[in-house]
């Protein structure tokens, strides 16, 4: 069966380290995989896309990778801060530009 | 740019009773989407209109569920006879053509 898989359990850090998150995914072939932040009460908001033939992605603390023989992205948050906590949600893109499938997200807290 | 306007952002209403919500898209943005966000679970893709034409719908989308985008510009989302199940966080997001999505802040629907 399809499943994209994020850490459901919160990932809590210290203020300054770097917070690492993943996104599995089983039986899908996206070419392009975007991650969103999302606040409570509020909606996602859009952070970076990777396209499957590139490896990786920057924009500013943010680096996202993407291998799509482990079927895996990591998103790396470095030098976090207190202001980073937030839930953060992988998407896949299976090149429709419209229908997105997301992961549950997994929490970020950063502790100050 | 505003932002994607979503009203009401709360609407609290018996089992049985039409709802009709409301999504006003960033201007110059030709695409317009609905997803349904229920509590620790990621957006799920209900429809996407391109300009007015309604491309795709999901099959989350029963009879009971009617989206609309006359001339192009805002959409509604009406829900007939709501049941308890359909009580959910209703998002929408625009883009251009393409480009990743901007979403709102959503219309949070209670259903008693």
């Amino acid at each position: 069966s399809q499943k994209i898989e994020q850490n459901s359990e919160a990932l809590n850090i210290q203020e300054g380290k770097t917070a690492t998150l993943t996104c599995n995914y089983t039986n899908y072939s996206p070419a392009y995989l975007q991650w969103y932040r999302q606040d409570p009460g509020r909606g996602p908001v859009f952070l970076l896309l990777i396209r499957e033939n590139e490896k990786e992605k920057r924009k500013e603390r943010l680096k996202v990778t993407f291998d799509t023989t482990l079927k895996q992205s990591l998103f790396h948050i470095t030098a976090s801060q207190p202001a980073d906590s937030a839930t953060y949600l992988c998407a896949l893109d299976m090149d429709s530009s419209y229908k997105l499938i997301f992961g549950s997200g997994t929490r970020l807290l950063v502790r100050p | 740019d505003t932002g994607v306007s979503q009203d009401p952002r709360h609407k609290i209403t018996k089992r049985g009773q039409n709802v009709t919500f409301r999504c006003d898209p960033i201007s110059e943005h030709n695409r317009l989407y609905w997803y349904r966000q229920t509590l620790g679970q990621g957006p799920e893709f209900l429809t996407y209109f391109q300009n007015e034409a309604q491309l795709e719908k999901s099959r989350l989308l029963s009879d009971r569920f009617s989206a609309e985008r006359p001339k192009g510009s805002f959409s509604t989302l009406e829900i007939q006879r709501t049941e308890q199940g359909d009580s959910a966080m209703y998002l929408c997001a625009s883009s251009l053509d393409d480009s990743p999505l901007h979403f709102g802040n959503g219309t949070r629907l209670t259903v008693t």
